[in-house]
């Protein structure tokens, strides 16, 4: 069956630096989304993507995060100057159609850790 | 206002007994669609069932079946026969229709609820 895959699995960087979070979500989809669920707490919507732009975004996601689609596959996020507070599990999830009966797939997640 | 409530943070149920987790829901969307995902302790986020609002029938699948009332705006997942594998948090979830505003339709988690298959 398949599947949304994102690597690294985990990622532990300094207060600071930048982090690209990697995404291939399953190859017929067409709308992306990431999510981020901070250790023990909800998840939580940061941006929705489709047709190459930024359909809806959380005010979570302010001006240190950014997406891409670089290539007909991956689907990145990007934050520019991790803070201690963007230590969470980042979920990829793509969905086939935007309608509400279609269920989104995660991929198994990016625990990033800001030191 | 919450849009999911999920009043349970936790759960015991002895092994292959039935389990009901809560999960209510606010919306005044008429189109849109309730989710359950499983997510084990290595975290990934498995989809287990999904309950739209327009259908009459409750959903199941396999082992899941969705208690879905309208006028209470809840969907309750019920899992029968339970295994020690379903340990797990467990997220409720909906996706709304155009009139919410906002577009594709993002995903809105409850809080989610831990359940704890005792042997």
């Amino acid at each position: 069956e398949p599947e949304v895959t994102q690597t690294p699995s985990h990622q532990v960087t300094q207060m600071g630096q930048e982090v690209i979070l990697r995404c291939v979500p399953i190859s017929n989809h067409l709308y992306f989304y990431w999510y981020r669920q901070i250790l023990g707490q909800k998840v939580e919507f940061l941006v929705s993507f489709y047709n190459n732009e930024i359909s809806e975004k959380s005010e979570i996601f302010d001006d240190q995060f950014s997406v891409e689609r670089p290539d007909g596959s991956n689907f990145t996020l990007k934050i520019r100057s991790t803070k201690l507070e963007d230590s969470a599990m980042y979920f990829c999830a793509s969905s086939f159609r935007a309608v509400v009966n279609s269920p989104l797939h995660f991929g198994n997640g990016t625990r990033l850790t800001v030191t | 206002a919450q849009k999911i409530t999920q009043t349970q943070p936790g759960m015991f149920v002895q092994e292959k007994e039935a389990v009901t987790l809560d999960c209510t829901y606010d919306t005044s969307d008429q189109s849109y669609g309730l989710f359950w995902y499983k997510q084990p302790s290595s975290g990934e986020m498995i989809f287990l069932i999904y309950q739209g609002s327009y259908d009459e029938q409750n959903a199941t699948e396999g082992r899941y079946s969705l208690n879905f009332q309208k006028a209470r705006k809840s969907a309750n997942l019920v899992i029968s026969a339970s295994q020690l594998g379903d340990s797990a948090m467990y997220f409720c979830a909906m996706r709304e229709g155009q009139d919410s505003g906002g577009s594709n339709y993002k995903l809105t988690f409850g809080k989610g609820t831990l359940l704890t298959v005792n042997p």
